[in-house]
């Protein structure tokens, strides 16, 4: 149990382009999702926590009309990269986090595959 | 607040012989602590979780670690290490919902 998916796996786009990224809890519901960034050889960042039916709060530093997040479903959150640039390059990584009785603590998250993305 | 300090970038380690990565952790509140590996090009792999109760914690691939609460630590062992060990090694912490990651180590097996 607790499978979360990541899709696409990776997506090559052109500069100036608007990239989805779809993130899926496939077993449980996830009243709230969370965005990380990962650059090469470096950690994981958390980009934004979101919460399904409201709007997503962004950690500091964080575009939030760049990376356009939504959690319209107790199953599915988005992230849009707006207007791409090669800068936005990297490893994009969601969690979901389960409060139906899946999880061993109340505030474990549950990772996804990640998606690649590269813009040229 | 809550913050992990992963202090070995690199770890090169023979195959069969014990590895230990470190890891510690500052935190005002009680915290879980968790073990993650990642492979080339994907996401993140459990490999265990200190939630509370025994400090020895046993997880996956042979791996265990254990918990110091007075040296704040949470160090990765491993008695004999194969080829398959190597990738990228992360350590987190979570006081509050959110979880924060160290640096992460890079473990290399070497035959």
């Amino acid at each position: 149990g607790a499978v979360v998916s990541q899709h696409p796996s990776w997506v090559i786009c052109k500069s100036g382009t608007s990239v989805k990224i779809e993130c899926r809890s496939l077993d449980f519901q996830a009243t709230t999702m969370f965005w990380y960034r990962q650059f090469p050889k470096q950690s994981l960042m958390l980009m934004a926590t979101s919460n399904e039916g409201s709007k997503a709060t962004y950690e500091q530093g964080v575009e939030k009309d760049k990376f356009l997040i939504n959690h319209a479903s107790l199953t599915l959150s988005t992230l849009t990269v707006t207007s791409a640039h090669p800068e936005d390059s990297s490893f994009y990584i969601c969690s979901a986090r389960d409060l139906s009785g899946v999880a061993s603590f109340y505030n474990e998250q549950f990772f996804g595959p990640g998606t690649r993305l590269t813009v040229l | 607040a809550q913050s992990v300090t992963q202090l070995d970038s690199q770890v090169p380690v023979f195959e069969e012989a014990p590895v230990e990565l470190r890891c510690n952790y500052s935190s005002s509140v009680s915290v879980y602590l968790f073990w993650y590996v990642q492979y080339p090009n994907q996401g993140l792999q459990l490999l265990l979780k200190y939630l509370s109760g025994s400090t020895l914690v046993k997880g996956i691939n042979g791996f265990e670690a254990e918990f110091n609460k007075s040296q704040t630590s949470f160090h990765l062992r491993k008695p004999s290490v194969h080829i398959s060990d190597t990738a990228e090694y992360f350590c987190a912490v979570s006081g509050t919902y959110k979880y924060i990651f160290g640096t992460g180590t890079r473990l290399k097996v070497l035959a």
